[in-house]
């Protein structure tokens, strides 16, 4: 049981480049959601996607988009990255996203530096 | 609209003293608060978190909080700190009810633990 896992580890990426991050979870989990890290800022919400086949926006997503590939797997594109998407990538799951009160699990993160 | 604030980016305790993370919360509904904690180049794991019931919320590590509702806090205590404490801590709160599982974060505190 793996947990959520997220690839690559690392990525440098020159200004209008695209990547795709990847994110699966093994936890047969409804909802999963992609976060990023910057200093002193905490983490904030890009996307999620409460159940298989939707996905909605959360704090932060100008300039990304997402796909729930199926219940297990959900990417994050980048179609043009800009040096202010250097940032620390995190997904996350959660078994439910029905007004409960589920804990959400983190994958260990993509380090993104877009110079 | 649900936010949390962490006061206090740094904090350094010697091993062995009380740890106290502070945080205050916004919300105007019931909150459901949550402490994770992420040690180095990792991602994030659930320390504790209150729903509902009592008050005083016992974690992992030995780690415990208290909702306090007249003060609109949820500060983490543990009573003796040990080397392997020293992590950045981040308090969250249920976004809204209708959002299910969506969680807003602080911006975090990193403690340090002093030989």
């Amino acid at each position: 049981n793996a947990g959520v896992t997220q690839t690559p580890k690392f990525q440098v990426l020159k200004t209008g480049q695209s990547m795709t991050l990847q994110c699966a979870q093994d936890m047969n989990h409804n909802s999963m959601y992609w976060y990023r890290q910057d200093p002193g800022m905490g983490l904030r919400l890009i996307y999620y996607s409460a159940s298989e086949g939707t996905t909605d926006k959360g704090e932060v997503p100008n300039g990304y988009n997402v796909s729930r590939l199926n219940k297990r797997e959900f990417s994050l594109r980048l179609e043009s990255a800009a040096p202010s998407q250097t940032s620390v990538y995190f997904c996350a799951s959660s078994l439910t996203s029905g007004g409960t009160q589920e804990t959400q699990y983190f994958g260990p993160g993509t380090r993104l530096l877009v110079l | 609209a649900q936010s949390v604030t962490q006061l206090g980016s740094h904090v350094s305790v010697s091993e062995g003293a009380l740890v106290l993370l502070r945080c205050n919360y916004s919300s105007s509904v019931p909150p459901y608060l949550f402490w994770y904690v992420q040690y180095p180049n990792q991602g994030l794991q659930l320390l504790l978190k209150y729903t509902t019931g009592a008050t005083l919320v016992k974690g992992i590590n030995g780690f415990e909080a208290e909702f306090k509702k007249s003060e609109t806090s949820f500060h983490l205590t543990k009573p003796s700190a040990h080397m392997s404490d020293a992590a950045e801590y981040f308090c969250a709160v249920r976004t809204a009810p209708s959002s299910g599982d969506k969680l807003t974060f602080g911006t975090g505190t990193r403690l340090a633990v002093r030989p």
